[in-house]
């Protein structure tokens, strides 16, 4: 799976957009892009993933750059409980057993 | 729909005891997996399943086993804990482990070894 490089921290405050960047420049043409998040003492939950088209859902958006070189994900409004480390990770083709975790965005939400 | 469970939520064992995690998903996915998570780290895969009565070796497997006698359940062992494996266990489970699919994680097993 390939590499994905994120900054370690980012701070929003409430009801503001976050975007959250993530770089990916050796992503092969069949590599999903995906989101989890982990809130404080629990498990990763699942955001969001997309292949080359922007993708919306209830919790966030995500936007893929047109060479795909890298993406952005979108919380709209970001809410306390958004405060979380994010993770971006690339899943292809063999080896698509497991999710390669990084060290992900460490997300603060101010009140 | 309970999703993943983990049983113990917390567990102390002193070095060179044994223990079983168990991991339970009521979704009957195919796919298994274990992860560890230290502090300040990302997930590591220790071992995987991709069905029932089948298991393979993740990233860490060392010091570790496995076995899935039923396709709900997915159990990790430690044969004689070293204090090297303080950490959080996840479980989580998958459809099958195409690169489209998502997985589910249960809310993990903390485990200090002394």
């Amino acid at each position: 799976d390939a590499k994905t490089t994120q900054p370690n921290s980012m701070e929003s405050n409430e009801e503001e957009p976050v975007h959250l960047p993530c770089n990916h420049s050796t992503i092969s043409g069949t590599d999903y892009i995906h989101w989890y998040r982990q809130l404080p003492s629990q498990g990763p939950e699942y955001v969001i993933h997309g292949l080359t088209s922007n993708v919306n859902n209830r919790m966030a958006s995500l936007a893929i750059a047109e060479d795909r070189k890298s993406s952005t994900l979108i919380l709209h409004r970001a809410t306390l409980r958004d405060a979380a480390v994010y993770y971006c990770i690339l899943r292809g083709r063999g080896g698509s057993e497991k999710l390669v975790f990084g060290k992900g965005t460490k997300l603060t939400v101010n009140p | 729909n309970a999703g993943v469970t983990q049983t113990p939520k917390f567990r102390v064992l002193k070095t060179g005891q044994s223990m079983t995690l168990l991991c339970a998903q009521d979704m009957n996915h195919e796919y298994m997996y274990w992860y560890r998570q230290d502090p300040g780290m990302g997930l590591r895969l220790i071992h995987y399943s991709v069905g029932e009565g089948t298991t393979a070796k993740g990233e860490v497997p060392d010091g570790y086993n496995v076995s899935r006698l039923k396709k709900q359940n997915f159990l990790l062992g430690l044969e004689s804990a070293a204090p090297s494996q303080t950490s959080v266990y996840f479980c989580a489970s998958s459809t099958r482990g195409r690169p489209q699919e998502t997985q589910y994680f249960g809310p993990g097993t903390r485990l200090l070894v002394l």
